[in-house]
Parts: C-alpha cells; sequence; structure tokens
C-alpha cells in the first residue's frame, strides 16, 4: 500500500497569513492526489484534486502543488471559516490512502 | 441538489453482521462509481471499498476483503455495504462518497453512519 504522510500534524497561524501543508508519498503517485477539508462534526469536501485543480465552489485562496512524490497544499489569506483539519489522498493505486490529517487553528 | 443519506448502522456484537444502505439523490446515480470510507472516532480516513457505476468493478481495502461487499441497485439509487464477521476494529463513522466526474476524489459525502462493534 502507497503510505501517504502528512505534516505537520497541527498547525497554528493567525487571520490573514499563509499556510501550507506537504504530504509525502511513500512512492510515485503521478499527481493521482486530493485534498480534503474536514471541519468538526462535518463531512470531509473535496478542496483540490489532481494534485492542483481546484473543486467546484473552492475559493481561490486554496492552492494545491507538487508532482512525483511530494505534495502540498497551500492556503492564502487565512479565514476563520478554514479552521479545519485537512487531509490529503492518493488514488494512483488501490488501496486508496489518506494522510494522517494537519489540524488547523487559529493563534 | 445532491445528497447521500446513509442508515443501517448500530451497535453490534463481535462476529455478526450488519448492512448499512444509502440513498442518493439529485444526480443521475447510475452514472457514478461510488465509495464507502470509514473513519475510527477520532482518528483519520479509511477508504473501505468501491463500485463502479454499473457494478462491473469492485475493489476492497484489504482489512475488510472477504467480510464486506459492496453493492448498488441503480434502479433504486442505493449504494449498499454488507458487514459480516465485525470486529472491533471495524467500529467508526461509515460514509459513502461519489467519486468526482469519473476520477477516484469524492466531491459528495453522506453525513456518516455509526457503526459500534462491541460486546
Amino acid at each position: 500500500d502507497i503510505q501517504m504522510t502528512q505534516s505537520p500534524a497541527s498547525l497554528s497561524a493567525s487571520l490573514g497569513e499563509t499556510v501550507t501543508i506537504e504530504c509525502r508519498a511513500s512512492e510515485d503517485i503521478y499527481s493521482n492526489l486530493a485534498w480534503y477539508q474536514q471541519k468538526p462534526g462535518n463531512s470531509p469536501q473535496l478542496l483540490i484534486y489532481d494534485a492542483n485543480s481546484l473543486a467546484d465552489g473552492v475559493p481561490s485562496r486554496f492552492s494545491g502543488s507538487g508532482s512525483g512524490t511530494q505534495y502540498s497544499l497551500k492556503i492564502n489569506s487565512l479565514q476563520s471559516e478554514d479552521v479545519a483539519s485537512y487531509f490529503c489522498q492518493q488514488y494512483n493505486n488501490y488501496p486508496y490512502t489518506f494522510g494522517a490529517g494537519t489540524k488547523l487553528e487559529l493563534k | 441538489e445532491v445528497q447521500l443519506v446513509e442508515s443501517g448502522g448500530g451497535l453490534v456484537q463481535p462476529g455478526r453482521s450488519l448492512k448499512l444502505s444509502c440513498v442518493a439523490s439529485g444526480f443521475t446515480f447510475s452514472n457514478y462509481g461510488m465509495n464507502w470510507i470509514r473513519q475510527a472516532p477520532g482518528k483519520g480516513l479509511e477508504w473501505v471499498a468501491y463500485i463502479s457505476s454499473g457494478s462491473s468493478y469492485i475493489y476492497y481495502a484489504e482489512t475488510v476483503k472477504g467480510r464486506f461487499t459492496i453493492s448498488r441497485d441503480n434502479a433504486k439509487n442505493t449504494l449498499y455495504l454488507q458487514m459480516t464477521s465485525l470486529r472491533s476494529e471495524d467500529t467508526a463513522l461509515y460514509y459513502c462518497a461519489r467519486e468526482y466526474y469519473g476520477l477516484p476524489a469524492f466531491d459528495y459525502w453522506g453525513q456518516g453512519v455509526m457503526v459500534t462493534v462491541s460486546s
């Protein structure tokens, strides 16, 4: 199985700040990567697919980048509604696997 | 509006069975591959199973292979997960989720249904 290592596990940032979350795959996943946001008590929401494509309705302050085994999610100009957990997911191979998540809090 | 509504969860003893359902509305269910994904309390996400739009392709996580069966009834717009030989480690919130325009990224998720395996 492809292991997805996400960092940091938790993150504290101020409003308006730029935040970056990293995800490393145990092998090349050829940009077959998605990012999700999960707010407490809610289901996950798709943010990014194919490593750098914004899903429908997602604000443009979210962006994804990377290739090979290294990927990142960037949130520009952090808003209060961005407080959530974020997960990466590879879909290059079955079984699809997720990172352990990054919990983003406001400083 | 796309909606996915799961049901069928509950408390079950180890070794017993349970069948989850997910009723879809607001889109053409028969055009989309569907998945079950679970999340143990306070933990991350684990993909469980996938079924293609016409049920031709089915895949499972190794942790459930041989014990869980995914199926669908396109006439009823319903996805199922038959779970047998349940174990304590199957305790989780189970989500059904739709694939995103043919990609195995998940754009719509249900609210989840809790399955607790305990004696």
